[in-house]
């Protein structure tokens, strides 16, 4: 059974550029949520989406989009990017749903995309 | 603002030694709770989680961690390390309300030394 998958694992950008990463969650699992992961913060939570939907959003600002496409694969857009924003981009998938709570079995996480703004 | 506490940000043992990592979370409500690891290099995996129930809790690998709801307390423990356990290690919560957001801890790095 194939894990969640992040495309690309690392990348390179220059300040101001944009960038879109992208996510496949493990089959079968409509929910999927991103984390962003610094030395210095940590986890934070990005946003989850379900259903092409997005259910909750964290504390980032409008720069940080995403979207969910109908076979659940995920990707998240950060435009105009700050040095800031290097940061591993976490990407987690799970088999919960609305009203569902808990969710069945967890989280389970990728391996990220490493992006550096240079 | 809900958050989870991490006590100890680096923990040295040697290998046998027990092991416990404090978690604490600010919230009165209804909580999942969970702890992570992530091993050098490798992406985060669950170690196990409280959902409801026993507020013991067994995982992979030989850890356990017990919830105690009068002290909002989630620790983890194993009795006996080995060098394989080294290894960062996050506690995570889950707000009933607050859809599939999971509030993490600052993280604490364990290195067991052989």
């Amino acid at each position: 059974k194939a894990g969640v998958t992040q495309t690309p694992r690392y990348l390179i950008k220059t300040r101001g550029q944009q960038v879109t990463l992208s996510c496949s969650p493990i089959s079968g699992h409509r929910s999927v949520s991103w984390y962003q992961q610094t030395p210095g913060q940590g986890l934070q939570f990005l946003f989850e989406y379900f259903s092409e939907t997005q259910r909750n959003k964290g504390n980032f600002p409008g720069r940080f989009s995403g979207r969910q496409f109908s076979n659940s694969r995920s990707e998240m857009n950060v435009s105009t990017l700050e040095l800031g924003d290097s940061a591993l981009y976490l990407c987690a998938s799970s088999l919960a749903a609305p009203g569902h709570f808990p969710p069945l079995y967890g989280y389970t996480f990728g391996s990220g995309t490493r992006l550096t703004v240079v | 603002a809900q958050s989870v506490s991490q006590h100890n940000h680096h923990v040295i043992l040697s290998e046998a030694a027990s092991l416990e990592l404090g978690c604490n979370y600010s919230y009165g409500g209804t909580v999942n709770l969970f702890w992570y690891v992530q091993y050098p290099g490798q992406h985060l995996q669950l170690l196990l989680k409280y959902f409801s129930g026993d507020p013991l809790v067994k995982g992979i690998k030989g850890f356990e961690a017990e919830f105690i709801k009068s002290k909002f307390s989630f620790n983890l423990r194993k009795p006996s390390v080995q060098w394989s356990d080294t290894a960062e290690y996050f506690c995570a919560v889950m707000i009933y309300n607050q859809g599939g957001k999971l509030i993490f801890g600052q993280g604490t790095e364990l290195s067991v030394k052989p």
